[in-house]
């Protein structure tokens, strides 16, 4: 069954930390792609980043980077130098494949608090 | 800005009411997604619209239905109201359909169900 699990509920860093959020999926489908969702405290879900399973590059956006491993079935984002405003809980989607089109199956997410 | 729509923002009920939350999707998207966020479950897929038709189903209680119509505006409606379907509810568009379309969420709708 798909899975997504981000085992870090709560993550506590001082501003100017790195910070690496984890996530590992699970999935029966060879063509699947993955997300990263921030949501601020205002509540809404902005959408951060799209991979799919074939492309294993990593990706680099300014502060922000993301570390897709197949292999471990992991997709990892690392914020660099985090901000005050990097504080949000941050959600890790899969694309689910089988008999449906392009829901979302979603982590539990990791609450990000940088302090000042 | 995410270009989707949702009304209300906020809606507070009692327990057995009927609702009807709205979503407006992105200029050109035809596909219109509906999640819930509750603190015990997490976000959840509630069900997907494309062009009229309804296309996937996920745990969407039998006292929740929904539509999308010609216009593509899509209304979630939540009947027979529980305490435990407190939660904010997300509407999401995008172009089409298909697992490499991203979803682009609205800023949701909390409901309180007293």
């Amino acid at each position: 069954a798909q899975k997504v699990t981000q085992a870090q509920t709560e993550i506590s860093v001082v501003e100017k930390e790195d910070v690496t959020l984890d996530c590992v999926y699970e999935t029966r489908d060879t063509t699947y792609y993955l997300f990263w969702y921030k949501q601020p405290p205002s509540g809404e879900l902005v959408f951060l980043i799209r991979r799919n399973s074939f492309d294993e590059q990593n990706e680099i956006s300014g502060r922000y980077s993301w570390n897709f491993q197949k292999s471990t079935s992991s997709f990892n984002f690392t914020i660099t130098a985090s901000q005050v405003v990097d504080s949000a809980v941050y959600f890790c989607a899969l694309s689910e494949a089988w008999g449906s089109q392009g829901n979302l199956i979603f982590g539990k997410g990791t609450k990000l608090s940088v302090k000042p | 800005d995410s270009g989707v729509t949702q009304t209300p923002k906020h809606l507070i009920t009692a327990t057995g009411q009927r609702v009807t939350l709205r979503c407006s999707p992105r200029s050109g998207d035809l596909s219109v997604y509906w999640y819930q966020q509750s603190l015990d479950q997490g976000l959840q897929f509630l069900i997907q619209y494309y062009n009229g038709e309804e296309r996937a189903k996920g745990n969407i209680l039998e006292r929740f239905s929904a539509q999308q119509f010609p216009d593509l505006h899509s209304e979630l409606n939540l009947s027979s109201l529980e305490l435990g379907d407190s939660a904010l509810y997300f509407c999401a568009s995008s172009v089409g359909t298909g697992k490499n379309t991203e979803a682009f969420f609205g800023q949701g709708t909390r409901l309180t169900v007293v």
